[in-house]
């Protein structure tokens, strides 16, 4: 079965605090791309990566960074978490041209 | 304005129901994906589709391409319904890039 696998469910941080998001697949897909879901606003892309070691920005990559060292790791950096970055943060992949995408669980970070 | 607007936004619904949600968009799309996520934040994809409507299990989807519009039937609705669906669609030809509607809340009642 096809798996998308966020490192962690529950995350607290502390404003300030670096944190690291991982993300897994196990699919061999090129595509991966991190969101964040908050009420209201629904999903918003925050970066995606067509290839090891490209990224692209999406629609609010302010406050984020990521890295892909190896196709099937993405990984989604606030570089000093600060309270309005608490939100359910997800991680998708997807294989060229197939147009479905497979998600991951979710991470829900709260920054206090 | 949204790109993808859905309705409704909040649907409580007794068990065995028929229910209808919603999906408009206003942008050229290459595909329209409906998406399920339960309590705890896992997405899972229902349906993907450019024309048509597809059907699995007691769950429909139908488009119209030329209205830009979508919907997501759900027949002999169950309490293990209960969970939002988010309409999303692919704005590039390569299918990779989503934008997505803010999601219905359903509830079944049994």
């Amino acid at each position: 079965d096809v798996k998308v696998t966020q490192s962690s469910r529950y995350l607290v941080k502390r404003t300030g605090e670096k944190v690291f998001l991982e993300c897994v697949q196990d699919m061999d897909h090129e595509n991966m791309f991190w969101y964040r879901q908050d009420p209201g606003l629904g999903l918003r892309l925050i970066y995606f990566s067509y290839d090891v070691k490209m990224k692209e920005k999406g629609d609010i990559p302010e406050g984020y960074s990521v890295s892909r060292e190896k196709k099937e790791r993405f990984s989604l950096i606030l570089e000093s978490a600060s309270t309005n970055q608490t939100s359910m943060y997800l991680c998708a992949s997807s294989s060229e041209g197939t147009f479905k995408a497979f998600f991951g669980q979710g991470t829900r970070l709260t920054v206090v | 304005k949204n790109e993808v607007e859905q309705s409704p936004q909040n649907l409580t619904a007794q068990e065995g129901e028929f229910i209808t949600i919603n999906c408009s968009y206003s942008v050229g799309i290459s595909a329209l994906h409906w998406l399920q996520q339960h309590p705890g934040g896992g997405i899972v994809s229902l349906f993907m589709l450019s024309s048509g409507k597809k059907k699995h299990g007691r769950l429909i989807a139908t488009i119209n391409i030329q209205e830009k519009h979508s919907s997501l039937h759900i027949t002999a609705s169950h309490p293990r319904d209960s969970a939002v669906y988010i309409c999303a669609v692919s704005i590039d030809n390569a299918g990779n890039m989503l934008t997505f509607g803010e999601g219905t809340r359903l509830m079944v009642k049994p």
